[in-house]
């Protein structure tokens, strides 16, 4: 149990455009998601916190006009990169949140998605 | 800030040993303590959790946890090559992880 999928896994566009990123738990539900970036030989660096229901809960620095999260569903949550320029090529990481309340809960993560812009 | 500090890298083990990783956290608060491996150009994968202090087995990897100390450790048995990655400390705070900066680990054939 605790599968998180990613997709696409790869997406190549040109500077301007938008590129959405869906993140799906498939066996479990998540009330809370999160989304990640990782630029090569980084840590992982939390973009934001992906409540279902609710707005997203962004880290300092990012601009959420330009990165718009959307927790449709217990199971969904998508990223779009909005007006994508070069400097926006990374790993996009979501992870799920799954378990009880306190201390229990983990994240599992998706497989990532990795975005190039031209 | 929630500060997690991993014993720096990168770590050389030949197929076979133990391969001993080291991690300390700021937060005293924390509960909830993670280990993910992270295969390179791969997303992390969680391997162990623990939330009580001492020892936590499973297959060839152990988790320690010394909440007075601060410190939480992961040991691999029998190291294979196939256990050459980087392994990432994470300490959960308000549902979010801090990560370390996490140890390269190299099995020797």
């Amino acid at each position: 149990g605790a599968v998180v999928s990613q997709h696409p896994s790869w997406v190549i566009c040109k500077s301007g455009t938008s590129v959405k990123i869906e993140c799906r738990s498939l066996d479990f539900q998540a009330t809370t998601m999160f989304w990640y970036r990782q630029f090569p030989k980084q840590s992982l660096m939390l973009m934001a916190t992906s409540n279902e229901g609710s707005k997203a809960t962004y880290e300092q620095g990012v601009e959420k006009d330009k990165f718009l999260i959307n927790h449709a569903s217990l199971t969904l949550s998508t990223l779009t990169v909005t007006s994508a320029h070069p400097e926006d090529s990374s790993f996009y990481i979501c992870s799920a949140l799954r378990g009880p309340a306190g201390a229990g809960e983990t994240q599992y993560f998706g497989p990532g998605t990795r975005l190039l812009v031209l | 800030q929630k500060e997690v500090e991993q014993n720096s890298g990168p770590l050389s083990v030949p197929e076979g040993a133990i391969a001993s990783l080291n991690c300390t956290y700021s937060d005293r608060g924390s509960q909830s303590f993670f280990w993910y491996r992270q295969y390179s150009g791969k997303s992390p994968e969680l391997i162990m959790f623990i939330y009580s202090n001492g020892d936590k087995e499973d297959g060839r990897f152990t988790a320690q946890l010394n909440k007075a100390s601060q410190y939480v450790s992961l040991l691999i048995r029998d190291s294979q090559p196939s256990d050459s990655a980087t392994y990432l400390c994470a300490v959960m705070g308000d549902y979010k992880l801090s990560f370390g900066a996490g140890t390269t680990v190299t099995v020797r054939a």
